[in-house]
């Protein structure tokens, strides 16, 4: 079935330097991708979305790109900060078969002070 | 304040003792959802609602049930519960399609 991968499973940066997460995946008719972070104990949350009609979006140290080619986007976060540590998750909207998002497995980021 | 709640936020039950989570929503949101988060395997879909009296299966339906009887409330109902439906369960719901969803803070359920 579709699917969406997403790579690392862990990640761990030293607060200050960059951290990129990177997912792939399958349904080329995909048109929308957001990126939710889950603290502990918590639901996760909309942090940032992208639409197949653009290649890159930016807020404040967080960035996405996108390439529909490949098949695969990106989360950027920048000047990583401790309270960055979460996990992240990507999806894809899936449009054959319905309206879904799809996510991938998460990525368990630690920044360490 | 905007927000999706779920009840109880913990959960230990037996093996075959019917169980309800609740999740009601106040943003006035026409799709909710229920998802299951596991281990390594990020979350997945097992019941969505575009509306009111419409609901639709997800990815992994089986041993569950929903209904949408308001706007707000979206239960989900487990008639006999089984150890593999030990997991932690998020509503969500969203006022544009399936995009924008927010979240509810979780419930931890333990089926032993």
């Amino acid at each position: 079935g579709e699917n969406v991968e997403q790579h690392p499973s862990t990640l761990s940066v030293q607060e200050g330097d960059s951290a990129v997460i990177k997912c792939t995946y399958s349904d080329s008719a995909s048109n929308y991708f957001p990126w939710y972070k889950q603290e502990l104990g918590k639901g996760p949350q909309l942090i940032i979305d992208i639409r197949s009609n653009v290649g890159e979006k930016k807020d404040q140290r967080i960035a996405v790109t996108l390439n529909k080619t490949a098949k695969h986007f990106s989360l950027h976060i920048t000047e990583t900060q401790p309270e960055d540590s979460a996990v992240y998750f990507c999806a894809a909207l899936l449009l054959r078969g319905g309206n879904k998002l799809v996510f991938g497995a998460g990525t368990i980021l630690r920044v360490k002070s | 304040e905007a927000q999706v709640t779920q009840n109880p936020r913990y959960l230990i039950t037996v093996t075959g003792k019917k169980l309800t989570v609740t999740c009601s929503q106040n943003m006035n949101h026409e799709y909710m959802s229920w998802y299951r988060q596991d281990p390594g395997l990020g979350l997945r879909q097992i019941y969505y609602s575009m509306n009111v009296e419409v609901t639709d299966k997800g990815d992994v339906p089986e041993g569950y049930k929903v209904s949408r009887k308001e706007k707000r409330n979206f239960p989900l109902i487990l008639e006999s519960p089984s150890p593999n439906q030990t997991s932690l369960y998020f509503c969500a719901s969203s006022g544009v399609g399936v995009r924008e969803q927010y979240f509810g803070p979780g419930t931890r359920l333990t089926v032993t």
